[in-house]
């Protein structure tokens, strides 16, 4: 079965600094990638997918992340966060074997004035 | 569209009672889900439906929890009887068939079981 890791429980970085939140995953047959980010009080929305194609892909405001197929990695990044960015983000995977998604267990930005 | 709508937004209730917790899908999705948030445990995947029918109940914790889909439109998660370790924020979502579409999710019900 697939699982998914985020080693930061949380993340705290200061304003306009970049930051990479971490996720790695385990799955044995192709997979599809998402992060969710989770603002307080709130559902959760998608920031951005991979499903196939360019490794690098592009999110919504301004986040992007990089499929590694070597380091089971789909790590989220940003160049500059604003501290609006503070949320919960969520890394997620499916796979057609099992037929499901699973979340990692987040990871909470603190964006530091 | 209004998006995924759950109620209640807050319940809270004594050890024993009764709970049901509604979901109401996007007009048009497939697949819908259900999702328990814990600061212990993150978020868990109870169950989830396709078509209304169920595919996977293997997240249910136990006998206790049972969701129903009678329609498209709706959907129920009822705790019966209800422990102080139920409590937690569920969350409804759904989807267009297919495990590359992306989760549409409701704002969610936070439980507190006294």
């Amino acid at each position: 079965a697939q699982s998914v890791t985020q080693l930061d429980s949380q993340v705290p970085v200061f304003e306009e600094a970049p930051v990479e939140l971490r996720c790695n995953y385990s799955s044995s047959v192709s997979v599809y990638l998402f992060w969710y980010v989770q603002y307080p009080n709130q559902g959760l929305q998608l920031l951005l997918k991979y499903l196939s194609g360019s490794t690098l892909v592009k999110g919504i405001n301004g986040f992007e992340a990089e499929f590694n197929k070597s380091q089971t990695s789909f790590h989220l990044r940003k160049p500059s966060v604003h501290i609006s960015d503070t949320a919960e983000y969520f890394c997620a995977v499916s796979d057609d074997r099992d037929d499901k998604i699973i979340f990692g267990k987040g990871t909470r930005l603190h964006i530091l004035p | 569209d209004a998006g995924v709508i759950q109620s209640p937004r807050h319940e809270v209730t004594e050890m024993g009672q009764e709970v049901t917790l509604r979901c109401k899908p996007i007009s048009g999705h497939n697949s819908l889900f259900w999702y328990r948030q814990t600061m212990m445990r993150g978020l868990e995947l109870l169950i989830y439906f396709n078509n209304n029918v169920p595919i996977d109940d293997s997240g249910m914790p136990e006998d206790r929890f049972s969701a129903k889909m009678p329609n498209a439109s709706f959907s129920t998660l009822k705790i019966q009887p209800s422990e102080p370790r139920d409590s937690a924020v569920y969350f409804c979502a759904s989807s267009r068939t297919g495990l590359e579409e992306k989760l549409f999710f409701g704002s969610g019900t936070q439980l507190s079981v006294l």
